[in-house]
């Protein structure tokens, strides 16, 4: 049973464009939603991550949009750029279990 | 300040030899964890891990797979009697025990060891 459900696999937009990557949770116990970002032969590395008291978190030009009536979030990337080109992985927590639930990620390719 | 360090980078195993797959945490970081990727999905945690201590196993297979992480020197991943369904890339992360910038326990991934068993 796979508790963070994530779409689409794969994804190709435009240089400039806003790329939106979304998740799925069922477990009402999670309190924190991490994303990860992957470049091929690396390991995944922290981008950006909410609680569920708040409804959006913006890092530059990372935003993450939060939904916790509907059991909802996305990532939005603005102004995207080819370097953005990696796989994204969103991700659920119990703060105090540390062990992270991921999604199957997405497949992002940012066209030039 | 060195990142989480794994080695090897590439194991290829035939059908029922062991793999041994080893992390290095982070400067400072006691706590470290087990994840495998299969081919087109998310990690699965497997093991957590502190010194000498394993505090939550339940994503390890029963059989064939055990986990270490000894008072001195990095923290061992062992597969016995491989098989090729255990072909996955395997990564380790450590977290320092305390809150980080999201105030908490934040994660820090290795470049993973990527096992294949022909």
């Amino acid at each position: 049973q796979q508790q963070v459900k994530q779409s689409p696999q794969s994804l190709i937009v435009q240089k400039g464009g806003i790329p939106i990557i979304n998740c799925a949770y069922e477990n009402t116990a999670f309190d924190y939603f991490p994303w990860y970002q992957q470049f091929p032969g690396k390991g995944p590395a922290l981008l950006i991550a909410i609680r569920p008291d708040v409804s959006e978190k913006k890092e530059g030009r990372f935003t993450i949009s939060f939904n916790k009536s509907a059991k909802q979030f996305s990532l939005h990337i603005m102004d995207s750029q080819p370097g953005d080109s990696a796989t994204y992985f969103c991700a659920a927590l119990m703060n105090r279990d540390d062990k992270i639930i991921f999604g199957k990620g997405t497949r992002l390719h940012i066209l030039p | 300040n060195a990142g989480v360090m794994q080695n090897p980078r590439h194991l290829v195993r035939r059908r029922g030899q062991e793999a041994r797959l080893r992390c290095s945490p982070m400067k400072g970081h006691s706590h470290v964890y087990w994840y495998r990727q299969l081919p087109e999905e998310g990690l699965k945690f497997m093991v957590y891990l502190q010194k000498e201590n394993i505090i939550d196993e339940s994503g390890m297979p029963k059989e064939r797979f055990s986990a270490e992480f000894p008072k001195e020197g990095p923290s061992i991943l062992r597969i016995q009697q491989v098989v090729r369904g255990d072909s996955a890339a395997y990564f380790c992360a450590s977290s320092p025990g305390t809150s980080g910038r999201y105030s908490y326990n934040e994660q820090f991934f290795g470049p993973g060891t990527r096992l294949t068993v022909l």
